[in-house]
């Protein structure tokens, strides 16, 4: 399998423009995660997927932040108008799930995206 | 609320020394799993050792290993035999899986720097 995708690898932008970052999972894979790195704040889970249906959205961060999962195999995370503070590496994860406690929730990452909004 | 804590921010170790990374937790839970990931400069997050709360045997992974301390709510890992390769930031990461929901926190990072 070729792991977690995700695209693109870099994105510069201006301040109020939009953004959409994509993911493909790994197949066969029930959830998906996306979280934003940032130096200030670490690694922070912005919202996950389970069989396409947002589970949990809290981490998002603003009405601006948007996700969604069409398909089992794709996913976005938009940010629409983007600002400066946006500027962070956004990683999407996914893991098979199944049994709460099975080697199944052992989570696999993609590259990151790495977002500069100017 | 669970929290994270890794506080050493940087470390460094020669090669073939071995190092240990700390990491403590706070949670009321009572079943939950561990993780510690590598962030080599590549950013990909890599999976190196998970462990489960249940189990008192601490996880190895070849040069890998943990020293769970569950009463204590520790969990560090440390490296042997250190490689050039190992240079990475390494977070520690608590999670929760209760009926199909998630609760995933990670840690600030420890950045590890190997000495040739």
């Amino acid at each position: 399998d070729a792991g977690v995708i995700q695209s693109p690898r870099h994105e510069v932008t201006e301040m109020g423009q939009e953004v959409t970052l994509r993911c493909k999972p790994i197949s066969g894979h029930d959830y998906l995660f996306w979280y934003r790195q940032t130096m200030m704040r670490g690694l922070e889970l912005l919202i996950y997927f389970n069989n396409n249906v947002p589970i949990d959205d809290s981490g998002m961060p603003e009405d601006r932040f948007s996700a969604k999962m069409p398909n089992a195999s794709f996913s976005t995370l938009k940010i629409q108008p983007s600002e400066p503070r946006d500027s962070a590496v956004y990683f999407c994860a996914s893991n098979l799930g199944g049994l709460a406690g099975g080697l199944t929730d052992t989570q696999y990452f993609g590259p990151g995206t790495r977002l500069t909004v100017l | 609320a669970q929290t994270v804590t890794q506080s050493q921010p940087e470390m460094s170790v020669q090669e073939a020394e071995t190092v240990t990374l700390s990491c403590t937790y706070d949670t009321s839970e009572n079943n939950y799993y561990l993780f510690w990931y590598k962030q080599p400069p590549s950013r990909q997050m890599i999976l190196v050792i998970r462990q489960e709360a249940y189990k008192q045997q601490n996880a190895t992974e070849n040069r890998f290993s943990v020293n769970f301390q569950k009463a204590a709510k520790s969990f560090s890992l440390k490296i042997s035999d250190s490689q050039l390769g190992d240079t990475a930031m390494y977070f520690c990461a608590f999670m929760k899986h209760t009926s199909g929901t998630y609760k995933y926190i990670f840690g600030t990072g420890t950045r590890l720097k190997v000495l040739a």
